[in-house]
């Protein structure tokens, strides 16, 4: 059984389009999070969510936004696809046990607009 | 601001020998996690180890050991008995002890294992 699963694992697409990634964990988690890994393998924070609230909103363009329907999935739509988008998008989930904050990982959408 | 820094972009190591790669950090807070991940060729982010900066004791997961030296704000990450199959980019990351704080990254270091 998959913890963190998205879809797609790889997307293409052109300049201008939008699109979505969902992203669901079948941890029990409370806490789900995007993070973006550039060209040079860079790992930064987008957002996070905790029981489907926003706690994290990094500097993103506004084209980004995230939604989480519930506790489980958290999805990353994008507007207007730039050149510059183009990277490898990785869901998170993490749950408070005790004192721990693992954070699990999905296996990641790369994205190429062309 | 939390930084993180990993000085060796990359690194390579014999089957069955030791390696150590280097991590530092920045930071004003007194409770907080670090961890290292593993990412090899697949992409997949890796767990490998966790250490609470509350405890004195090193983390260990089985050949996977740190040193944790919260004085110098270092915490390195030995890999023993290298395989073939720890090829792979390490990075480091520091997390506040809050619920819901993210992961900051350290740039990382390419593992490169030889028989």
């Amino acid at each position: 059984d998959t913890a963190v699963s998205q879809t797609p694992k790889y997307l293409v697409t052109q300049m201008g389009n939008d699109k979505s990634i969902k992203c669901e964990q079948n941890l029990g988690h409370d806490t789900m999070y995007w993070y973006k890994q550039d060209s040079k393998k860079f790992l930064k924070i987008m957002f996070s969510y905790n029981n489907k609230e926003l706690i994290i909103n990094e500097t993103v363009p506004n084209r980004f936004s995230p939604k989480s329907p519930d506790k489980a999935h958290l999805n990353l739509h994008i507007n207007s696809l730039e050149l510059g988008d183009s990277a490898v998008y990785f869901c998170a989930s993490s749950l408070k046990l005790g004192q721990a904050y693992e954070q699990y990982f999905g296996p990641g959408t790369r994205l190429t607009v062309t | 601001a939390q930084t993180v820094t990993q000085s060796q972009p990359e690194m390579s190591v014999q089957e069955a020998e030791t390696v150590t790669l280097s991590c530092t950090y920045d930071t004003s807070e007194n409770n907080y996690y670090l961890f290292w991940y593993k990412q090899p060729p697949s992409r997949q982010m890796i767990l490998v180890i966790r250490q609470e900066a509350y405890k004195q004791q090193n983390a260990t997961e089985n050949r996977f050991s740190v040193n944790f030296q919260k004085a110098a704000k270092s915490f390195s990450l030995k890999i023993s008995d290298s395989q073939l199959g720890d090829t792979a980019m390490y990075f480091c990351a520091f997390m506040r002890g809050q619920a819901g704080t993210a992961l900051i990254f350290g740039k990382g270091t390419t593992l490169s294992v030889s028989s």
